[in-house]
């Protein structure tokens, strides 16, 4: 059964500062997805890796994928306050259902 | 403007009493899917289709159905809730399977 670990799940940093979210997931997969989501509101799509290797960077946010390790990272870079919100990534196994990190609640202090 | 939308945004029902939340989506997206977002959870899967008249179980399918009898439309069931089936449900879509979803605004139940 495909598991999806994210860690840590609750994150506080202070306004300029780098960090790492980590994504670990349990079988073989390329397709992996980052999502935000904000309180009380919807997710919103940030990043979808469908390859081994692939990198892909929007502003401060980087997200990568090592599917040899099964692994996925969401960096922040020089984070800011509007950056606080939930971010879950998810992962989908070639047919078969999607399934979700717990999220990691991260709150950007200035 | 590109958009999925969810109905009700907002339902109290009763245990046992039949309900439908309609999702709709106007992208012509083949791949929709319904998840439901319970606290320290993240989201689970309930139901998803890859195109009309193709439905397979996520990870959560127990309790209800769903149905793509047209390509815009994937409503969820509820035949007879139960106070378990309270959470926060999200509606998504994509062109097709592997892609990036989007996500309707939520649907919150409360079963009593």
């Amino acid at each position: 059964e495909l598991k999806v670990e994210q860690n840590p799940l609750f994150l506080s940093m202070q306004e300029g500062k780098n960090y790492t979210i980590y994504c670990n997931y349990s079988t073989t997969s390329d397709r992996l997805y980052w999502y935000r989501q904000d309180p009380g509101k919807s997710l919103e799509s940030l990043f979808v890796l469908l390859s081994n290797g692939a990198v892909k960077q929007e502003g401060r946010l980087m997200a990568s994928l090592d599917t040899k390790a099964r692994l996925s990272t969401l960096h922040i870079t020089a984070a800011v306050h509007d950056l606080s919100a939930t971010y879950f990534c998810a992962v989908e196994e070639v047919g078969n259902d999607m399934r979700f990190g717990a999220g990691t609640r991260l709150t950007v202090k200035p | 403007e590109a958009q999925v939308t969810q109905n009700p945004r907002y339902l109290i029902t009763v245990t046992g009493k039949k309900l439908t939340v309609t999702c709709s989506q106007n992208m012509n997206h083949e791949y929709m899917s319904w998840y439901r977002q319970d606290p320290g959870l993240g989201l689970r899967q309930i139901y998803y289709s890859m195109n009309v008249e193709v439905t397979d179980k996520g990870d959560v399918p127990e309790g209800y159905k769903v149905s793509r009898k047209e390509k815009r439309n994937f409503p969820l069931i509820l035949e007879s809730p139960s106070p378990n089936q309270t959470s926060l449900y999200f509606c998504a879509s994509s062109l097709s399977m592997g892609g990036e979803q989007y996500f309707g605004p939520g649907t919150r139940l409360t079963v009593t």
